[in-house]
């Protein structure tokens, strides 16, 4: 099955810095990579999601990009604010598939 | 529209006890997930359903663990009997079709085995 690995497992940035997690997965058949933002108490939702058919979507000050060769995505924040501290999931999967979580980042914007 | 929706969001019980868990998805999901997220980790599969069929049950501890999903729509998960290790919140999905569309989380069930 899908193994989805996470780095780093804590950030922390000033505020207005860019932050940037990385993901790899192990199948190569998985084309969808969403993000999720969870803030403590909350559930996970859905910040910005990628398909294999894709190398790069944005959404203002947040992006992904998608290597399927090496089989990494990566999630860039741009203008850190305090809200956007949080931890952050990865995850890949097919339409047949489960969808298989990282273990998260926890990233703390400092004002 | 509602989204998915759990009951309880906290339960504490003795070990050895039984415990279960109810799912409502968004209305027109067939795909819907359980998941089970231990304090500053990743959401980890426990079943995955596309409609009433569990497709991938492989990560449920079946000696204890059960699920069903009648009619395609609620789910419950249950443990019996419950030990202190499955201290945890519980987490239920559901997508629109498969894997690889967006999964809207509920607010989880927060399970505290003493």
């Amino acid at each position: 099955g899908e193994n989805v690995e996470q780095h780093p497992s804590t950030l922390s940035v000033q505020e207005g810095d860019s932050a940037v997690i990385k993901c790899t997965y192990s199948d190569s058949a998985s084309n969808y990579f969403p993000w999720y933002k969870q803030e403590l108490g909350k559930r996970p939702q859905l910040i910005i999601d990628i398909r294999s058919n894709v190398g790069e979507k944005k959404d203002q000050r947040i992006a992904v990009t998608l290597n399927k060769t090496a089989k990494h995505f990566s999630l860039h924040i741009t203008e850190t604010q305090p809200e956007d501290s949080a931890v952050y999931f990865c995850a890949a999967s097919t339409h047949n598939n489960d969808m298989r979580f990282g273990a998260g980042t926890r990233l703390t914007v400092k004002p | 529209e509602a989204g998915v929706v759990q009951s309880p969001r906290y339960k504490i019980i003795e070990k050895k006890q039984p415990v279960a868990f109810w799912c409502n998805p968004i209305s027109g999901h067939n795909t819907l997930y359980w998941y089970l997220q231990n304090l500053g980790q990743g959401p980890e599969l426990l079943i995955r359903y596309e409609n009433e069929e569990a497709v991938d049950d492989s990560q449920l501890p079946k000696d204890r663990f059960s699920a069903e999903r009648l009619k395609g729509v609620d789910s419950t998960l249950k443990i019996q009997p419950a030990e202190l290790g499955d201290s945890a919140v519980y987490l239920c999905a559901s997508s629109l079709e498969g894997g690889d569309t967006e999964a809207f989380f509920g607010q989880g069930t927060r399970l505290t085995v003493v």
